[in-house]
Parts: structure tokens; C-alpha cells; sequence
């Protein structure tokens, strides 16, 4: 069953605290996305990756890290420089081709306690 | 940067009528798509509309795209009370990612 698993759905995060959010995917997609949503809000660009060992800061990547050491998998560390992590996150694919769609795991829903 | 905005920013309609969405940008695009989420789920995609297609259909969808204007727009017709969702345009530019409007909050009346 093919598809992009983020994992864990819930996080809770002590300030000062790094942690890491998972993404996986089995669709064989060259291009991963990292989006952040707040409240009510639209999706704003992390980091993205075009191919294995590469990736791109996005529109607001202060206090953010990523890897891209495997095809499928795009991990996101949100770090304490990061004043205000809670929100959603959302993790997308694509096959790096014009024209095509992504497709988007189930997102986490970051909290700092 | 929000490339697209969606307008309205909230829709309340009963079901069996039709809901229309607006999204705008601001530059040349090699598509735009249509997404819809859920509350406090992932984005699906709906539809995808090349640059060089003015119109395009998919069941009870139907996308406009005016690059003059730069603008599209989402006509779900017959709506039902399981289209309650928020819908988002996404436009691609080939340069990178998919940037995303702020979303049209949709909610159908039973």
C-alpha cells in the first residue's frame, strides 16, 4: 500500500528541547516538501529536497534542520532556536517531473509544553 | 510567501447548492492545483490544471484558469454535507515547491 507516513501524529515539546519529526514514504518520489500550517492558516515552506543528499531552505527556515540521507525518508528537526514551533506539520512527496501532484502523509500536530 | 489567495476565506451554503471558490497569484505559473484538507488531517489533491487549459472538469468539480488575470477558480456543484472541508489552490512554478493560498473554509449545511 503505497503512501507517505508521518509519524508521531501527537508531539509535545519542552522548551530548550530539540526534537525530530518522521517522514516515510514508499512512492518511490524524488521530491520531499516540509510545510508548516498554524491555526486557521495556509501552508508555509520549511525545507524541500529535489534528490538524495540535497535540500533547500524554504520560506521560513529558522530553527529548522533536515536530512536526506535515503529516497524515502525526509526527517525535520525542529530546534530550541525555534521561538514558536507549535503547529501542524506536514510532510509532502512528488515525483520531480512538470505537472504532478503531491501527496501529503496525515501531518503532526507539534505542542510545547 | 503566500503566492495564492483564496477568497471567500469562509463559505456557508446548504447542501445541494453550488459552493465557488477564487484563488489569485501573483506570478507566471506552470499549473495550478486544488487541494482540500479535512480538519486536522493532510491534504488531498482534487485537480490539476496546466497553464495553457482554461478549463477542466472532474465529477462534480470544475477549475477555471484566466492567466491574464491570474486567477482560478473551484465550482463544487450539488454539494453535500461530506464536502465540509477547507480547500486550498497551490500553484506551480517548476522552480521548486508548490506554494500554497491561505484557503476557503467551506461548510455545507445538511
Amino acid at each position: 500500500d503505497g503512501g507517505i507516513t508521518q509519524s508521531p501524529k501527537y508531539l509535545f515539546r519542552k522548551e530548550g528541547q530539540n526534537v525530530t519529526l518522521s517522514c516515510e514514504q514508499n512512492l518511490n518520489h524524488d521530491a520531499m516538501y516540509w510545510y508548516r500550517q498554524d491555526p486557521g492558516q495556509g501552508l508555509r515552506l520549511i525545507y524541500y529536497s529535489q534528490i538524495v543528499n540535497d535540500f533547500q531552505k524554504g520560506d521560513i527556515a529558522e530553527g529548522y534542520s533536515v536530512s536526506r540521507e535515503k529516497k524515502e525518508s525526509f526527517p525535520l528537526t525542529v530546534t530550541s532556536a525555534q521561538k514558536n514551533p507549535t503547529a501542524f506539520y506536514l510532510c509532502a512527496s512528488r515525483i520531480f517531473l512538470d505537472n504532478t501532484e503531491a501527496f501529503f502523509g496525515q501531518g503532526t500536530r507539534l505542542t510545547v509544553v | 510567501s503566500q503566492q495564492g489567495e483564496e477568497d471567500p476565506q469562509a463559505l456557508s451554503i446548504q447542501e445541494g447548492e453550488n459552493a465557488t471558490m477564487n484563488c489569485s497569484y501573483k506570478t507566471s505559473i506552470n499549473n495550478l492545483q486544488w487541494y482540500r484538507q479535512n480538519s486536522g488531517r493532510g491534504l488531498v489533491h482534487l485537480i490539476l490544471i496546466r497553464s495553457n487549459e482554461r478549463e477542466k472538469h472532474s465529477g462534480r468539480l470544475r477549475v477555471t484558469l484566466d492567466t491574464s488575470k491570474k486567477s482560478s477558480s473551484l465550482l463544487i456543484t450539488a454539494s453535500r454535507a461530506a464536502d465540509t472541508a477547507s480547500y486550498f489552490c497551490a500553484t506551480d512554478t517548476g522552480r521548486r515547491a508548490l506554494t500554497f493560498g491561505s484557503g476557503t473554509r467551506l461548510q455545507v449545511q445538511p
